[in-house]
C-alpha cells in the first residue's frame, strides 16, 4: 500500500538557518503531494500541494518539488523564524483527495531557537 | 468565514462507556473524513463520506467504530464499549473536492 516517509526530529535550528525536512513516498498510482503544518495547540494547516512531476508547491517561503524520479517532496525554506515552529507532515493522496483519504508519515517536529 | 468544527475539544471516558464525536463541516462541502491520530500510529485514515453516503468503511479500526453523515452535512463518529487504545485525537476534516481542510480535533481520553 502507498506510505509516506519522513524524518521525525526533533529538529532543531537556529533563527535564519537554511531548513530542509526530507520526505518519500511510495504509491500504487500517481499521488498528489502534500504538506501539512500543526503549530502549538492548533489544528493541522495545509501548507503547500503539488498535483504533477516537476510542480513546485509554495508558501509562507516554505517550497517543495514534486520529484517522481527520486519519488520525494522534500521541504525547504531559506531562512526560518521562531514562529516556524511547529509539526510538519508530509501527505498523498491517490485519488486527488478522494475517497482513499491522506496518507500521512509521522511528522517532523521543528523547533527554531532565537 | 466559519472553519470545521468538532465537539467535545476532550472526552474523558470510562472503559466500557461509549462515545460520540461529533463533526460540523465548512457549508456546501460535500466530501468529509474522519482520521486518528495517536502516538504510535501516527495519523490514521478511518472513514470518508461523499454526501451521506461512506462507499468504504474498511479503515475503520474495528466494528466498535462506526460513523453516520446526515443532510450531507453533520457527521458523528461513535465508538462502543471504548478501550483504552481508542485513547486518541480524533480529527474531521471536509473537503470541497480536493484539498482537505481540518478542525482542531477531539482529544478522547479512556480510563
Amino acid at each position: 500500500g502507498d506510505s509516506v516517509t519522513q524524518m521525525e526530529g526533533p529538529v532543531t535550528l537556529s533563527e535564519e538557518a537554511f531548513l530542509t525536512i526530507n520526505c518519500t513516498y511510495t504509491a500504487t498510482g500517481y499521488p498528489s503531494l502534500f504538506w501539512y503544518v500543526q503549530y502549538p495547540g492548533e489544528g493541522l494547516q495545509l501548507l503547500l500541494k503539488a498535483t504533477k512531476a516537476d510542480d513546485k508547491g509554495s508558501n509562507k517561503g516554505f517550497e517543495a518539488t514534486y520529484r517522481k524520479e527520486t519519488t520525494s517532496f522534500h521541504l525547504e525554506k531559506g531562512s526560518v523564524q521562531v514562529s516556524d515552529s511547529a509539526v510538519y507532515f508530509c501527505a498523498l493522496s491517490d485519488s486527488g483527495g478522494g475517497a482513499d483519504g491522506l496518507t500521512f508519515g509521522k511528522g517532523t517536529h521543528l523547533i527554531i531557537q532565537p | 468565514g466559519a472553519g470545521v468544527s468538532q465537539s467535545p475539544s476532550n472526552k474523558v471516558t470510562e472503559k466500557g462507556k461509549d462515545v460520540e464525536l461529533r463533526c460540523d463541516p465548512i457549508s456546501g462541502h460535500t466530501a468529509l473524513y474522519w482520521y486518528r491520530q495517536s502516538l504510535g500510529q501516527g495519523l490514521e485514515f478511518l472513514i470518508y463520506f461523499q454526501g451521506n453516503s461512506a462507499p468504504d468503511k474498511s479503515g475503520l479500526p474495528s466494528d466498535r467504530f462506526s460513523a453516520e453523515r446526515t443532510g450531507g452535512s453533520v457527521s458523528t463518529l461513535t465508538i462502543q464499549r471504548t478501550q483504552q487504545e481508542d485513547s486518541a485525537v480524533y480529527l474531521c476534516a471536509s473537503s470541497p473536492g480536493f484539498e482537505q481542510y481540518f478542525g482542531p480535533g477531539t482529544r478522547l481520553t479512556v480510563t
